[in-house]
Formats: C-alpha cells, sequence, structure tokens
C-alpha cells in the first residue's frame, strides 16, 4: 500500500482527454514536496514525463501536463493517441518515511 | 547521449546473494546522485536504494534494509548494489536511474536503464 494513491486504470478513445489523479498527504505532496511522472511502457526504460509538478522535459510532447493542489496531484493527456497506452506512475517524497523516493501505485491507462 | 546498463541479474536461491551493476555513460557520472528502483512481476515501481555523488550518503527501503548496500565507482562510472539473503519477495526487474540532483535525498529520476531480471527461487 503506497502513500501515494492512484487510480489502477483509466481509458478513454483517441482523442480525448483523461487525467489521472495522485493522492498523497501532509507528509508529502502537501508538505510541498515535488511530485514526479514517469511513463512505463512494458519492455522499455521508464521515462520522465513531468518533473516539478508541472514542467515537461525536452521532447515531451506538450499534450502531457501536470498540476498539484493541497495533497494531489494529477496528470493531464489531452489528444489522446494509441501510442500513450502505458502504466502511469506519480513520485515524490515523504517525510515520514527512511525511504528517499516513493511511487504511487502506477495507473494502467487504456486507448480504447 | 545518456545510457545506462545494468548487468548482473539472474537466478538466485532464497538466501542467496547477487552484485548487480549499471555502466554509466553520455553525463558526468560523479555529479549525480544514482538509484536503483525495482518492478516486481505484475506489480507497480519500488525504489530501492540511492547514492549521493560521493558515496557519503546512502538511503534505502525498509524492505531492503541491512541486506542491500549501494555502492559506486566514479573512476569507473560504475553504480552497483551488493544483495545479499535475498527472498522470494526481491524477485524484479531492476532499474538504475539517474537522479537530477547531487545529494539523492529528494531524488528525480531523469534517466533510466533497461534494467535486469533477479528471480529468487529454489
Amino acid at each position: 500500500q503506497s502513500v501515494l494513491t492512484q487510480p489502477p486504470s483509466v481509458s478513454g478513445a483517441p482523442g480525448q482527454r483523461v487525467t489521472i489523479s495522485c493522492t498523497g498527504s501532509s507528509s508529502n505532496i502537501g508538505a510541498g514536496y515535488d511530485v514526479h511522472w514517469y511513463q512505463v511502457v512494458p519492455g522499455t526504460a521508464p521515462k520522465l514525463l513531468i518533473y516539478d509538478s508541472t514542467n515537461r522535459p525536452s521532447g515531451v510532447p506538450d499534450r502531457f501536463s501536470g498540476s498539484r493542489s493541497g495533497t494531489s496531484a494529477s496528470l493531464a493527456i489531452t489528444g489522446l493517441q494509441a501510442e500513450d497506452e502505458a502504466d502511469y506512475y506519480c513520485q515524490s517524497y515523504d517525510s515520514s518515511l527512511s525511504a528517499s523516493g516513493v511511487f504511487g501505485g502506477g495507473t494502467k491507462l487504456s486507448v480504447l | 547521449e545518456v545510457q545506462l546498463l545494468e548487468s548482473g541479474g539472474g537466478l538466485v536461491q532464497p538466501g542467496g546473494s547477487l552484485r548487480l551493476s549499471c555502466a554509466a555513460s553520455g553525463f558526468t557520472f560523479s555529479n549525480y546522485a544514482m538509484s536503483w528502483v525495482r518492478q516486481a512481476p505484475g506489480k507497480g515501481l519500488e525504489w530501492v536504494s540511492g547514492i549521493s555523488v560521493t558515496g557519503a550518503g546512502t538511503y534505502y527501503a525498509d524492505s531492503v534494509k541491512g541486506r542491500f548496500t549501494i555502492s559506486r565507482d566514479n573512476s569507473k562510472n560504475t553504480l552497483y548494489v551488493q544483495m545479499n539473503s535475498l527472498r522470494a519477495e526481491d524477485t524484479a526487474i531492476y532499474y538504475c536511474a539517474k537522479d537530477s540532483f547531487a545529494s539523492g535525498t529528494y531524488p528525480r529520476f531523469d534517466f533510466w536503464g533497461q534494467g535486469t531480471l533477479v528471480t529468487v527461487s529454489s
């Protein structure tokens, strides 16, 4: 059971918009620690998608965007494409744990 | 181009040991903290361990503390993790991940390797 909670799955049709939530608490997201998002396509290396809650690394399409409010963060994907089908993970820091990094449980995005 | 190449995975019996390596290239290895992240079959990502640029700072998940030891050799651009007293629940793909920062305290993983599979089974 992760301290960052994500929905197990979301889905959408090509061209649609989907959002993936990452719900934390006052010891992680609510404390102001940065939130990062990763895309994992099975069989490939994970990829940094969004960093510091809202920023995109070079090469990441602007269809991907991030936001945060209070103890939660969200990843939005607009203009859904077939190649977006993957697992998505949020990651932050939690002051109540001895671990440096903590991941959400992951969300499987299916493009219908 | 940043490249991270893990090696050393394989099949090991419960209670056994294994050392994983991660050869880094395409960036100044000694300027960045590094971590190991794993993914068990059918499960999500789990941060395992991290190390600062000099190796003075090392960090472990509770699930591996006392059994795993992370280290680095900046002269060889290589990250290691020594895994002892392995358990079935340590079975996973182990990824090497480059941090965006030097300390490793608040990690952000900007590049990842392809991973190496560790299977703990009798």
